[in-house]
């Protein structure tokens, strides 16, 4: 069975601090993951993703996550936040026939 | 074109009643995905349909939600003797494919029963 871990329920920064969110998965076969935002009343969007190659993966608006595949992690990276990347996160693994896992979301607040 | 999208976008109901959701996906895409998000939880797989036909509904909680695809592109979920339980947002995605495709996420439709 597939499972996703955040470890960070809230986190909040000021505006230009570097942000981290972790993401560890477990599955037992190979993995494509993913990231995920929700900005407050839309719907989800993808920010990034996995399927192989090179493990430092890029994604919009800056951000990028790093497959670490000897720690089953994904974590999402961002050097600079701003004040509109205030929204929630979520890190999915998905495994074959397309069904996908989520984490329970790292709701990010960023402080002008 | 347009994306994803669903109806309603709101819907109360009574303990007992039957409802239905739709699902409209982006044209083409073959792959559609119903997912249910309760509130602070991420969404939770229910079930995926590869053109007419369920691919896995393993994700499905019991025999009461039913979902079906009769053509390929608009799919309805059903769900039977509604409980209280059953409240949250219903999300449904779609992908071109299947496997390692982009899914794409509608709006959601929120289930209150009350």
């Amino acid at each position: 069975a597939q499972s996703v871990s955040q470890h960070n329920h809230h986190v909040i920064l000021s505006e230009a601090a570097s942000l981290e969110l972790g993401c560890n998965y477990s599955y037992g076969g190979t993995v494509n993951l993913f990231w995920y935002v929700q900005y407050p009343g839309q719907h989800l969007q993808l920010l990034l993703k996995y399927f192989s190659g090179d493990p430092l993966v890029k994604g919009i608006k800056g951000f990028e996550a790093e497959f670490i595949k000897s720690k089953f992690s994904f974590n999402l990276r961002k050097p600079s936040v701003q004040w509109s990347d205030t929204a929630e996160y979520f890190c999915a693994v998905r495994g074959h026939a397309g069904k996908s896992t989520f984490g329970d979301g790292t709701t990010l607040t960023v402080k002008p | 074109g347009a994306g994803v999208s669903q109806t309603p976008s709101n819907k109360v109901t009574e303990k007992g009643k039957y409802v239905e959701l739709r699902c409209d996906p982006i044209s083409g895409h073959t792959a559609l995905y119903w997912y249910r998000q309760s509130l602070g939880q991420g969404p939770e797989f229910l079930i995926y349909f590869q053109g007419t036909g369920a691919a896995d509904d393993s994700g499905l909680p019991n025999d009461r939600f039913f979902a079906v695809r009769p053509e390929g592109s608009v799919s309805t979920l059903k769900i039977q003797r509604t409980e209280r339980g059953d409240s949250a947002v219903y999300l449904c995605a779609s992908s071109l494919g299947r496997g390692g495709d982009t899914q794409y996420f509608g709006p959601g439709t929120r289930l209150t029963v009350l």
